[in-house]
């Protein structure tokens, strides 16, 4: 069974410090990993990894993959009070279809709360 | 639309009641999913459909949960004789393509189902 787990589970700090929010998988025939951002509505997308050592940015976030040890890393600088979310991260699975198409199924993990106070 | 949309946002039903859970989503899209978020977890796959065809249907918890896509567009998961382990939040997401890995699956606000 497909599994992701993230740690840690809830994280509180203040403005301006920078997080580290780590993911742990075990899934057969990984394609992709991606990392949304959840507050009270729709997880919104913010990456997808899948190449190993490539890194991801998008101006204060930042993302890498490693296939060998089968982790991600989620990094925030210079933290914001808008940034206090739940981050979930997500695998897509083996392939579904006749033609081995991936259905894009996503495995997600518990998330992780984060808490920036001013 | 703009976006995935999901009806009602919010719904309260007395355990034994049926409800259906609509969702709209982005015109054109070919693939459409729904995940069930209970409180403090991530969300977990129930099923999916590619176009009208309801190809994986692994996650529905049990045969309370049926869901269907008639003309490829809207959708409805419906949830017989509700209980209280069914509340949760019900995400619906669709893509543009069928799948592959490289299309991003968008997210609808979900409806919030308190059951009593």
């Amino acid at each position: 069974e497909d599994k992701v787990v993230q740690s840690p589970l809830s994280l509180v700090v203040h403005e301006g410090d920078t997080v580290t929010l780590n993911c742990s998988y075990e899934v057969t025939n990984f394609r992709s990993l991606l990392w949304y951002k959840q507050e009270k509505k729709a997880p919104t997308f913010l990456f997808m990894l899948t190449s190993s050592g490539i890194e991801k940015k998008s101006g204060r976030l930042s993302s890498i993959l490693d296939k060998k040890e089968l982790f991600s890393i989620l990094n925030i600088t210079a933290t914001q009070t808008g940034d206090s979310a739940v981050y979930l991260c997500a695998v897509e699975g083996p392939p579904r279809g006749a033609d081995g198409t991936s259905y894009g199924k996503l495995t997600f993990g518990q998330g992780t709360i984060l808490t920036v106070h001013p | 639309g703009a976006g995935v949309s999901q009806s009602p946002r919010y719904k309260v039903a007395k355990r034994g009641q049926d409800v259906a859970l609509r969702c709209d989503p982005i015109s054109g899209h070919v693939s459409l999913f729904w995940y069930q978020q209970a409180l403090g977890q991530g969300p977990e796959f129930l099923t999916y459909f590619q176009n009208e065809a309801q190809l994986d249907k692994s996650g529905l918890p049990s045969d309370r949960f049926f869901a269907e896509r008639p003309e490829g567009s809207v959708s409805t998961l419906k949830i017989q004789r509700t209980q209280q382990e069914d509340s949760a939040v019900y995400l619906c997401a669709s893509s543009l393509a069928r799948g592959g890995g490289s299309n991003e699956q968008f997210f609808g606000p979900g409806t919030r189902l308190t059951v009593l």
